[in-house]
């Protein structure tokens, strides 16, 4: 596919479990970032990927919140011990390198922690 | 508190009628975008601005960087159904990390 994919699309857990959320960015984007949007409302930055790396992780909200991308490619967010302020949609985006500004969304995970 | 606030947060108007959404901040940013996003999708740019006053048209929209680069508008002329979304203003805080505004939920009524 031409664009950013995330899987899957909705996720309905129950609070205390952990749950993972994929991005598969454009190929050849070397640029990754997670975005959480509560609903209706603007985007939240969770967290930024140059290739592997995460060169600012100052949004995760908690030590309950971590990522990993692993071949310059996909990249998971994983979330722990799910509460209910975790329910929201889970945002992922790809930009061709760090200094090109237009970023290209996934169509988002919608989270619903019960 | 919002780093980015606009405004009016709901806009509801007839099909023909035009509209201003504003973005404003306290801070200074380097630029300033416009996304627009659909229920079900992510957020789609619709345009950078970059230079203080600068003025951008696309279509029926028009978009204004403030002079002091702390704020920003968009104007729809004569709006369609199809303009229907959440436009959302967003500003990069250092070279990556973009901050959005709480968005503008707009609905053109037939």
């Amino acid at each position: 596919g031409a664009g950013v994919s995330q899987s899957p699309s909705n996720k309905v857990t129950e609070k205390g479990k952990d749950v993972e959320l994929r991005c598969d960015p454009i190929s050849g984007h070397t640029a990754l970032y997670w975005y959480r949007q509560s609903l209706g409302q603007g985007l939240e930055f969770l967290i930024y990927f140059q290739g592997n790396s995460a060169p600012d992780k100052s949004g995760l909200p908690s030590d309950r919140f971590s990522a990993e991308r692993t071949g310059g490619s996909v990249s998971t967010l994983t979330i722990q011990r799910t509460q209910q302020e975790d329910s929201a949609v889970y945002l992922c985006a790809s930009s061709l390198s760090p200094g090109v500004t237009e970023q290209f969304f996934g169509p988002g995970t919608r989270l619903t922690v019960l | 508190t919002q780093l980015l606030e606009q405004s009016p947060q709901f806009l509801s108007i007839q099909e023909g009628e035009n509209l201003t959404v504003y973005c404003n901040s306290s801070s200074v940013f380097s630029s300033l975008q416009w996304y627009r996003q659909e229920p079900g999708e992510g957020p789609v740019l619709l345009v950078t601005v970059v230079t203080g006053g600068e003025v951008k048209k696309l279509k029926r929209l028009t978009f204004q960087f403030g002079d002091a680069r702390k704020d920003s508008s968009l104007h729809i002329t004569a709006a369609q159904t199809g303009d229907t979304g959440l436009y959302l203003c967003a500003g990069f805080q250092g070279a990556q990390k973009l901050v959005f505004g709480q968005g503008t939920r707009l609905t053109i009524n037939p």
